[in-house]
């Protein structure tokens, strides 16, 4: 069964604009959600990731949201630039197994 | 450091043919997955070994697919026959930790295969 859902499948943003992506997990067991980048012929790169003992996890432009009881997270990206085009995947594990489950992915799109 | 190689980078066969993925993982690395990305959808974890042993194959199709990290170091995948639906990205991973999440992976850039 689909572990992680994920949304939208693709996403059009202009230059400057905020790219938001959202991701829904049930297995409560879960407890390490990171958010990966994946460009065209290259594997998927750890972009940022976030633990549920805090709402939210800002590095430069990047942001996860995290709502536990509600069971979702969403990656907010600001500023969006077209060098951020590329396809983002969230994931989530249990914090003691280095083994992740992936969501379908979002292909963002920042025109120029 | 070197990344995570994978050879070929393409590959295609016709089904019920056989195809082999290769993988070399940072030194060091004592966990390896192979995860299968089909077009539009995200990684699906086949298989993970800890050195040379299995940690989880629980989603391995065992009846046509096999792997093997003989010596705790570089690992094959293998597809025999290969079926139309195995079209997909083969994605090999590495990490130094099996037990911490937050030590992640490190990706290769994949093999692409097409099965015609």
């Amino acid at each position: 069964q689909q572990q992680v859902k994920q949304s939208p499948q693709s996403l059009i943003v202009q230059k400057g604009g905020i790219s938001i992506i959202n991701c829904a997990y049930e297995n409560t067991a879960f407890d390490y959600f990171p958010w990966y980048q994946q460009f065209p012929g290259k594997g998927p790169a750890l972009l940022i990731a976030i633990r549920p003992d805090v709402s939210e996890k800002k590095e430069g432009r990047f942001t996860i949201s995290f709502n536990k009881s509600a069971k979702q997270f969403s990656l907010h990206i600001m500023d969006s630039q077209p060098g951020d085009s590329a396809t983002y995947f969230c994931a989530a594990s249990r914090y003691n197994f280095n083994k992740f489950y992936f969501g379908s992915g979002t292909k963002l799109n920042v025109k120029p | 450091e070197a990344g995570v190689a994978q050879s070929p980078r393409y590959k295609i066969i016709e089904k019920r043919q056989s195809v082999a993925f290769w993988c070399n993982p940072i030194s060091g690395h004592a966990t390896l997955y192979w995860y299968q990305q089909i077009l539009g959808q995200g990684p699906k974890l086949l298989i993970q070994f800890q050195n040379n042993g299995v940690v989880d194959d629980s989603q391995l199709p065992k009846d046509r697919f096999s792997a093997e990290r003989l010596k705790g170091v570089d690992s094959t995948l293998k597809i025999q026959p290969a079926k139309l639906e195995d079209s997909a990205v083969y994605l090999c991973a590495s990490s130094s930790r099996a037990d911490r999440a937050d030590y992640g992976y490190t990706f290769g850039s994949g093999t692409r295969l097409t099965v015609v």
